[in-house]
């Protein structure tokens, strides 16, 4: 669909339960994104890093851990979740993280907690 | 406070007629551009037009930017079934002097057309 990936594409966890989402993008771009959907809301964007370094964290409790290991990978650790945590999680890329960048996303993790 | 809205929440209509969707924001903006999503799936880039156009066309998009009333639509022309999706404006807004591509998106515009 795109150089965008994310895995899995659909997790379930209980909220005692420590898990992380995956997202390779394969453009080459050096910023990427995190982005969560819940329904009914706008798309809220959760963190970005340009150049595997955070520049933005929207308020985001610390049960959500971001890693950018290297500019083409990017994780997102998740710990003590809770019910209204269940949502859509979308990773993007773009190029440089600049304000005309487009950004490419992923098919995104539907994650249910439990 | 939302940055972006659309309107109308939801359209539906038939194949072969055209589809308007409006976007309002607040802030000033260095640039505004409409994804598209298909259900549960990511979001598509469609256009981006900038602070200084007024009009972009892209195939059969067309999107009109007008920054005196902080609006923008969103006019698919010809509609298929296969335009059946979300629609979102999103803008970077210049306040706070972030260089960084920091997107607010807006509730989205559910467009339904019928073949």
């Amino acid at each position: 669909e795109t150089g965008v990936t994310q895995t899995p594409r659909h997790l379930v966890m209980g909220m005692t339960n420590k898990k992380s989402l995956k997202c390779e993008q394969h453009l080459g771009h050096n910023a990427m994104y995190w982005y969560k959907q819940s329904a009914k809301k706008p798309l809220e964007l959760m963190f970005v890093y340009s150049l595997e370094e955070r520049v933005e964290n929207n308020s985001v409790p610390s049960r959500f851990s971001p890693e950018c290991p290297n500019s083409s990978h990017l994780f997102l650790h998740l710990h003590t979740l809770q019910p209204e945590d269940s949502a859509l999680y979308l990773c993007a890329s773009s190029q440089d993280g600049t304000v005309t960048d487009t950004q490419y996303f992923g098919p995104g993790t539907r994650l249910t907690v439990l | 406070s939302q940055q972006g809205e659309e309107d109308p929440q939801a359209l539906s209509i038939q194949e072969g007629e055209n589809a308007t969707m409006n976007c309002s924001y607040k802030t000033s903006i260095n640039n505004l551009q409409w994804y598209r999503q298909n259900s549960g799936r990511g979001l598509v880039h469609l256009i981006l037009i900038r602070s200084n156009e007024r009009e972009k066309h892209s195939g059969r998009l067309r999107v009109t930017l007008d920054t005196s009333k902080k609006s923008s639509s969103l006019l698919i022309t010809a509609s298929r079934a296969a335009d059946t999706a979300s629609y979102f404006c999103a803008t970077d807004a210049t306040a706070g002097g972030t260089s960084y591509g920091k997107l607010t998106f807006g509730q989205g515009t559910i467009l339904t057309v019928h073949p």
